[in-house]
């Protein structure tokens, strides 16, 4: 059972454009939201997470936006860059559970052309 | 302040082989997770650790296993290694279990070929 849904998989966007990654849950327990950013080679980093007690937040050129009711989340890059070029990773969590366990999507492919 | 330590960086195995990978976590951080990584099935949960104590398991089958030393150290054993089993494992380290931090640190991973 795929928990995190995202989609698309992969996304191209020319420099200066928006892209935006989606991702659906099914578990309502799940109330800690993180977007994670990897580059090849390397691990994944946190880039921004979010609580359902708010719709949305914002960093820099990255938003998180939340839809409790359709237990849907998104993550929108404004401005995009080709260093933003790389594997974006949607989680979910839990916290209060007595254990740390991240469900995760399958990730998105961001590439943007310069 | 060190990052999440991962050895060996690369390995190959041949099938019916055993491995075992090892992970230093960020210092004063207790909490240790392992995930496999597969271009299939993305990023899957192994198994948590907490002082020495299993939290969590994943739906891996009886030949993953790990373990956690006193020093939050924290090592992972595959054995009759499978074809399948070629992935990036990739070990994070977090300053709590669950809560409100929320944070994992990724180690850059271990990747493994199993040949």
């Amino acid at each position: 059972q795929q928990q995190v849904k995202q989609s698309p998989q992969s996304l191209i966007v020319q420099k200066g454009g928006i892209s935006i990654i989606n991702c659906a849950y099914e578990n309502t327990a799940f109330d800690y939201f993180p977007w994670y950013q990897q580059f090849p080679g390397k691990g994944p980093a946190l880039l921004i997470a979010i609580r359902p007690d708010v719709s949305e937040k914002k960093e820099g050129r990255f938003t998180i936006s939340f839809n409790k009711s359709a237990k849907q989340f998104s993550l929108h890059i404004m401005d995009s860059q080709p260093g933003d070029s790389a594997t974006y990773f949607c989680a979910a969590l839990n916290s209060g559970g007595s254990n740390y366990k991240l469900t995760f999507g399958k990730g998105t492919l961001l590439t943007v052309n310069p | 302040k060190a990052g999440v330590t991962q050895t060996p960086r690369y390995l190959i195995k041949t099938r019916g082989q055993q491995v075992t990978l090892s992970c230093s976590p960020i210092s004063g951080h207790r909490s240790v997770s392992w995930y496999q990584q597969t271009p299939g099935q993305g990023l899957q949960f192994l198994f948590e650790y907490f002082s020495e104590t299993q939290r969590n398991k994943g739906n891996f089958p009886g030949r993953f296993s790990g373990r956690q030393f006193s020093n939050s150290r924290s090592e992972m054993n595959v054995s009759t290694l499978e074809l399948g089993d070629s992935a990036l494992y990739l070990c994070a380290s977090s300053l709590n279990t669950g809560g409100l931090a929320g944070e994992l640190f990724f180690g850059e991973g271990s990747r493994l070929t199993v040949l």
